[in-house]
């Protein structure tokens, strides 16, 4: 099973839908990341989280919100998806030190009509 | 703010020719610097972290380095299954996020 996952891999969704992207991780790392990754603009982050209690916003944080249910899972929702919300978004994991930078997880490719 | 800069966007070898992807960066204090590489529909897989200027790491056919304001990683003879993007990314002191550059997308024909 991989370090990180990440469900679902692919997902079509429809503008104003509300959509949750989930990241589950077996690394026992306490920090958790949501970037998106859109051609040509590199990986943005949009939250991330420290501990259970200790959520903060990202540079793109605008209409996301994220949940951490328990040190293992970081959700990442959209409210209501818009078309440019379009993107490849990815959820890492780190340990306090960084040294070995972060453990990707495979992302989830979602489209919004 | 930090900044992350890579060159160049793209970059196309044949088999053994060897070159250099660029990365250059800028931060209120660099607590380190690090090398991804990722493949196609995959995330970013970590090669190296690099902390101080003067310092070099090597992996197989990849050697990263490092000064005050930019790191190379050299890609020596390169063999086809090195293409891939390789992306750069900057921590501060101050924290432990990263910034990520661009990435330079490596074709690497046989």
């Amino acid at each position: 099973d991989a370090d990180v996952t990440q469900t679902p891999r692919n997902r079509i969704t429809k503008t104003g839908k509300r959509i949750m992207l989930e990241c589950s991780q077996t690394k026992g790392h306490d920090r958790m990341y949501w970037y998106r990754q859109d051609p040509g603009l590199g990986l943005r982050l949009i939250y991330y989280s420290f501990d259970v209690k200790d959520i903060n916003k990202g540079e793109i944080s605008d209409g996301y919100s994220v949940s951490r249910q328990a040190q293992a899972k970081f959700s990442l929702s959209l409210e209501s998806a818009i078309p440019n919300q379009t993107a490849l978004y990815f959820c890492a994991t780190s340990d306090y030190d960084v040294g070995y930078g972060y453990t990707f997880g495979s992302g989830t490719r979602l489209t919004v009509v | 703010e930090d900044q992350v800069t890579q060159s160049p966007e793209a970059l196309r070898l044949q088999e053994g020719e060897s070159s250099s992807l660029n990365c250059s960066y800028t931060v209120s204090g660099l607590r380190g610097l690090f090398w991804y590489r990722q493949d196609p529909g995959k995330g970013p897989e970590f090669l190296f972290t690099l902390y101080s200027a003067g310092e070099e790491k090597e992996k197989e056919r990849l050697k990263a380095t490092l000064t005050k304001k930019e790191s190379f990683l050299h890609i020596t003879a390169p063999k086809p299954e090195d293409s891939a993007t390789y992306l750069c990314a900057v921590r501060e002191t101050s924290g432990s996020r990263l910034t990520f550059g661009e990435g330079t997308q490596l074709t690497v024909n046989p």
